[in-house]
């Protein structure tokens, strides 16, 4: 595709359920970067990815989240046993090499844990 | 814990004005500092970017004036539009990558007609 795809574009779910979140870089993109952006702030580092390595986990905010990327293109983020502050948009961003920051960013998936 | 502090939190402009954003780090180990443009429902797109080498840095009606010293730098719109309200952030990273890019929290920039 022409932009960065996340899918789906918004999730509500219960308390305690595990929600996987979806993001289709832009094609031959080898940095693949996941943040969180809570209601009216900034945006949050979560991880990054180089290739299918993770280098730099240090964003993931407890040990219920983790994230994965296969064949250097889609990536997913895994919330285990959902908690209420985990409600937010949780944004996907690519760019050609790690030595550049985001161009674009995906719409993201608002996740909302009622 | 880094940080990028943005100022104002919201503005609004009247049409054909100057908007003026401000931010201001505190890790001189930052290189980079790149502004974000975000439109409701959308994710950010990058707008601009600047290196501490240039105390200036123009693309269209968008500037970014810098100051080292100051460890401040802010994002001017010139002759600013209806088209341009939009979220904008701030941010700084070091070695130009995205890995320990910063956000500032935004400003919500309204171009009233």
């Amino acid at each position: 595709g022409a932009g960065v795809s996340q899918s789906p574009s918004n999730k509500v779910t219960e308390k305690g359920k595990d929600v996987e979140l979806r993001c289709d870089p832009i094609s031959g993109h080898t940095a693949l970067y996941w943040y969180r952006q809570r209601l009216g702030q900034g945006l949050e580092f979560l991880i990054y990815f180089q290739g299918n390595s993770a280098p730099d986990k240090s964003g993931l905010p407890s040990d219920r989240f983790s994230a994965e990327r296969t064949g250097e293109s889609v990536s997913t983020l895994t919330i285990q046993r959902t908690q209420q502050e985990d409600s937010a948009v949780y944004l996907c961003a690519s760019s050609l090499w790690d030595t550049q920051v985001p161009q674009h960013f995906g719409d993201g998936t608002r996740l909302s844990i009622l | 814990q880094q940080q990028v502090k943005q100022s104002p939190q919201s503005l609004i402009v009247q049409k054909g004005g100057i908007s003026i954003i401000n931010c201001a780090y505190e890790n001189t180990a930052f290189d980079y500092f790149p502004w974000y443009q975000q439109f409701p429902g959308k994710g950010p797109a990058l707008l601009i970017a600047i290196r501490p080498d240039v105390s200036e840095k123009k693309e269209g009606r968008f500037t970014i004036s810098f100051n080292k010293s100051a460890k401040q730098f802010s994002l001017h719109i010139m002759d600013s539009q209806p088209g341009d309200s939009a979220t904008y952030f701030c941010a700084a990273s070091m070695g130009g990558g995205a890995d320990g890019l910063t956000f500032g929290k935004g400003t919500h920039l309204i171009i009233q007609p």
